[in-house]
């Protein structure tokens, strides 16, 4: 079952901090974040595990609720260069290879 | 190093024709997976294969649609008899053992 992301889309000045969710309605196993510009391929951002570890580099961070079955994206003071769809994809599973059902996507324009 | 690989970038084909699409995944990877975007969507997993075997087959549409692996590197989609529903951005990712899906520029077919 498709995972939920909110907000479907949100505008932000540079500067500006933004959280995007992604829900299940499943167990989850691990959760990834991927970026994707228009017209290009989706680039990994990064991926949690079960345990509700929270990873970051730069200014980029999430964290993963597994007993909520939630996952959240915080983007830290934005640049232009944040601008994109934002994908969560969950892996429901271990052992499943790593297949994920990736939600609908979050777009996120930075303004100037 | 050289990231994953896709070909055609384009391919316009006649309804009722069969295509061939190809992946070239970042050497070492054992994990390779294949997925469909379509216009302003998400992410629909199609098939994913660990070594020359896909586990699970169970995101392929229908019977039109086929996949195979070689030598746990390169690995083509086949669609045959294409329909005008089948237009879409063909998307391949491998994976290290370390988690988190790198994924190719795509293939972009459309069905006239």
């Amino acid at each position: 079952q498709q995972p939920v992301q909110s907000p479907q889309a949100v505008i932000l000045r540079e500067g500006e901090d933004a959280v995007i969710n992604c829900s299940s309605s499943k167990a989850l196993y691990s959760v990834h974040w991927y970026r994707q510009k228009h017209g290009e391929a989706p680039i990994f951002l990064m991926i949690l595990l079960k345990g509700g570890e929270q990873k970051g580099h730069d200014k980029i961070s999430a964290s993963f609720n597994e007993k909520k079955q939630q996952s959240s994206l915080y983007l830290t003071a934005s640049q232009l260069s944040y601008s994109g769809t934002y994908f969560c994809g969950t892996e429901s599973m271990r052992n499943q290879g790593g297949k994920l059902i990736f939600g609908q996507g979050t777009e996120l324009s930075v303004k100037p | 190093g050289a990231g994953v690989s896709q070909s055609p970038s384009n391919k316009v084909t006649e309804k009722g024709k069969d295509v061939e699409l190809r992946c070239d995944p970042i050497s070492g990877h054992t994990a390779l997976y294949w997925y469909r975007q379509s216009l302003g969507q998400g992410l629909e997993f199609l098939i994913y294969f660990q070594g020359n075997s896909a586990p699970d087959k169970s995101g392929l549409p229908s019977d039109r649609f086929s996949a195979e692996r070689t030598g746990g590197s390169v690995s083509t989609l086949t669609i045959q008899r294409t329909q005008q529903e089948d237009s879409a951005v063909y998307l391949c990712a491998s994976s290290p053992f370390s988690g988190g899906q790198y994924f190719g520029p795509g293939t972009r077919l459309t069905v006239l």
